[in-house]
């Protein structure tokens, strides 16, 4: 069954104490995407990977960092979580040729992180 | 970062009744997108547009990329129950090369009475 996961599903942690959130997919996309969702602010892109090896900044990359050494895998770091970060996240995946993204984006069924 | 003015934020509205939102924008996009997101999922995309003009139906669901490619529109007709969810409209800003970056409104809460 193609799908993204993501673990883990829900996470309460205290300031500070570094995390990791996983996304992985098996679909073989090219493009994967971190999203963040807050009431009343829809979703904010984090970071996003065009292929292997190459990451770039959506629009609120503070406070978190990605890799993206496979294909099928695109962690979220936070290194030094802080309660701002407190939210629901969302990892994506879709086809892409070269600059072209197709934009039928796969979303993982989200992270609930709490931070405190 | 920027984000997309989408409007209305909530709608409550009739079985039957159609519904419309929108999406604008200060600067000028080359791609919309029409996703819903329904309790506990992610975001599903209904919808692209990728040239100014365009209009696009799927089902009973209709999205127009407006000619100032500032703005869209998505319009549901005859609403039924599961139409029920949160309607995000996203874009691609024109010019740069950051072409993976999408930027996302608030989203529209929909809710159908039967």
């Amino acid at each position: 069954e193609a799908q993204v996961t993501q673990n883990p599903r829900y996470l309460i942690t205290v300031t500070g104490k570094k995390l990791t959130v996983t996304c992985s997919q098996n679909m073989n996309h090219e493009y994967m995407s971190w999203y963040r969702q807050d009431p009343g602010l829809g979703l904010r892109q984090i970071y996003y990977s065009m292929n292997v090896e190459v990451t770039d900044k959506g629009d609120v990359p503070e406070g978190y960092k990605v890799s993206r050494k496979e294909k099928r895998n695109f962690p979220l770091i936070l290194e030094s979580p802080s309660p701002n970060q407190t939210s629901l996240y969302f990892c994506a995946s879709s086809l892409s040729f070269g600059t072209q993204i197709l934009y039928e984006q796969y979303f993982g069924p989200g992270t609930r992180l709490t931070v405190t | 970062g920027q984000q997309l003015n989408q409007s209305p934020q909530s709608m409550f509205i009739q079985e039957g009744e159609d519904v419309s939102m929108n999406c604008t924008s200060s600067s000028i996009f080359n791609t919309w997108l029409w996703y819903k997101q329904e309790p506990g999922e992610g975001p599903v995309l209904l919808i692209a547009l990728y040239k100014a003009g365009e209009l696009t139906s799927n089902g009973r669901l209709t999205a127009q990329f407006g000619i100032t490619r500032k703005d869209s529109f998505l319009n549901i007709s005859a609403s039924i129950p599961s139409d029920v969810g949160i309607y995000f409209c996203a874009g691609r800003r024109a010019g740069g090369t950051s072409y993976g970056k999408l930027t996302f409104g608030q989203g529209t809460i929909l809710t159908v009475h039967p």
